[in-house]
């Protein structure tokens, strides 16, 4: 069975601060993918990027930007210069290809992140 | 694109009456949709896989009778909680893969809560 793991429940920073939060999977797939998602107070989940096991280039987009280390099966995410916009929870997540053939989600617990003035 | 939405965002209902939530991917056909439940500050929990004109796949414990799905074509899909009770309360959210892709957007999520 594949495993998400967010150690960080909660993380609160001033606003301009970097942050990153932690994420390490494991899984018995050869091939997947991973993906962080936003989920602001509104309930919506946001899709921020989606990852190939294959390609451990690093990525940035703007202020967000994702470290992606197979050798420790971790998918790090970091927000430079933090906004009180960027207060969410972050969820870390890695599809699992069934026996049927089709593919789920295996959802983190979830990082609130707060980003105070 | 890749806008997906339900409807409705929020219903309050009485206890043994049944709700229809639907989502819809707006701009992009959807041949699988999935739905999740969530509790106030815990993680995704997924109820079941519902793949066009067939019958959706449910998760370990979740009853089948009790949330019927239906995925009538490739950009609707609804959940039905039967016979509600309290402890149905929860956020309800779908999600919507594109065809091709494994990618899964979601839905602004229905506020369900059973007096």
């Amino acid at each position: 069975a594949q495993k998400v793991t967010q150690a960080q429940t909660e993380i609160s920073v001033v606003e301009k601060e970097d942050v990153t939060l932690d994420c390490v999977y494991e899984t018995r797939d050869t091939t997947y993918y991973l993906f962080w998602y936003k989920q602001p107070p509104s309930g919506e989940l946001v899709f921020l990027i989606r990852r190939n096991s294959f390609d451990e280039q690093n990525e940035i987009s703007g202020r967000y930007s994702w470290n992606f280390q197979k050798s420790t099966s971790s998918f790090n995410f970091t927000i430079t210069a933090s906004q009180v916009v960027d207060s969410a929870v972050y969820f870390c997540a890695l599809s699992e290809t069934m026996n049927s053939g089709y593919s789920t989600l295996t959802f983190g617990k979830g990082t609130m992140l707060l980003v105070s003035p | 694109g890749a806008v997906v939405s339900q409807h409705p965002s929020r219903v309050i209902c009485k206890s043994g009456t049944s709700v229809k939530i639907e989502c819809r991917s707006l701009d992009f056909q959807a041949t699988t949709m999935f739905w999740y439940r969530q509790f106030p500050k815990q993680s995704l929990m997924l109820m079941a896989t519902s793949n066009e004109g067939s019958k959706a796949t449910y998760e370990q414990g979740v009853e089948k009778d009790k949330f019927l799905i239906n995925h009538a074509s490739l950009t609707l899909s609804t959940l039905t909680v039967t016979s509600a009770h309290p402890e149905d309360s929860s956020f309800y959210i779908c999600s919507a893969k594109r065809t091709g892709t494994d990618t899964q957007y979601f839905g602004p999520g229905t506020r369900l809560t059973v007096l």
